[in-house]
């Protein structure tokens, strides 16, 4: 089974600046899609950016990218930036060809003002 | 466009019940799932439907959890009887299909189970 892990329970930034999370992936597949999804507190999930992984070409959303590093297996996300609505859980997910879809355990990010 | 809705937002019940939640995905979307987030972890899928048709259940403990989507739109997902271990949100999502790759979340109902 593919795994997602994010190794970063936790993190801050200072409002304005950069921070980049990181997640790792395990998969013997070739053809996938890797997502970052934002869940405020108390709010629902919402997606941030997503990466088919036959794209070399790192995806962006206005101050949302990614750093799609395929033989690695790696998929950060850096947002650019900071604003204190940017703060929520981030979860790093995973979907292969059979349309399954697997989380990590999420990242809890703290924008300071 | 109304979003994904979910019933109830909260439930509290004693280990032994039975529980069941209610979700009415997005107008005309074919693919629905069901989620439990246990606190401090991501999402589990337990149960994806294509239209009324399962398309994956592996995940769920089909000892104590049922789900249907009779006619293709709404859905009920069931526990019983409730444990301890089954303290978790549970979220409901839809997409237009399964090539579809953005899913759309609702807020989740949270059970705590005494």
């Amino acid at each position: 089974a593919q795994t997602v892990t994010q190794s970063q329970p936790e993190m801050s930034v200072q409002e304005a600046e950069t921070v980049t999370l990181s997640c790792t992936y395990d998969t013997s597949e070739s053809d996938y899609y890797l997502f970052w999804y934002k869940q405020p507190p108390s709010r629902q999930m919402i997606l941030v950016i997503r990466q088919e992984a036959y794209k070399q070409q790192n995806a962006t959303e206005n101050r949302f990218s990614v750093n799609f590093q395929k033989a690695a297996k790696s998929f950060s996300l850096k947002i650019s930036d900071s604003q204190l609505g940017d703060a929520a859980m981030y979860f790093c997910a995973y979907r292969n060809t059979g349309n399954q879809f697997y989380f990590g355990t999420g990242t809890s990010l703290t924008v300071i003002p | 466009e109304a979003g994904v809705a979910q019933s109830p937002r909260y439930k509290i019940i004693e280990k032994r019940q039975s529980v069941a939640f209610w979700c009415n995905p997005i107008s005309g979307h074919a693919t629905l799932y069901w989620y439990q987030q246990i606190l401090g972890q991501g999402p589990k899928l337990l149960i994806q439907f294509q239209n009324n048709g399962v398309v994956d259940d592996s995940q769920l403990p089909k000892d104590r959890f049922s789900a249907e989507r009779l006619k293709g739109v709404d859905s009920t997902l069931k526990i019983q009887p409730a444990k301890l271990e089954d303290s978790a949100v549970y979220l409901c999502a839809s997409s237009l299909g399964i090539l579809y790759n953005e899913q759309f979340f609702g807020p989740g109902t949270r059970l705590t189970v005494l």
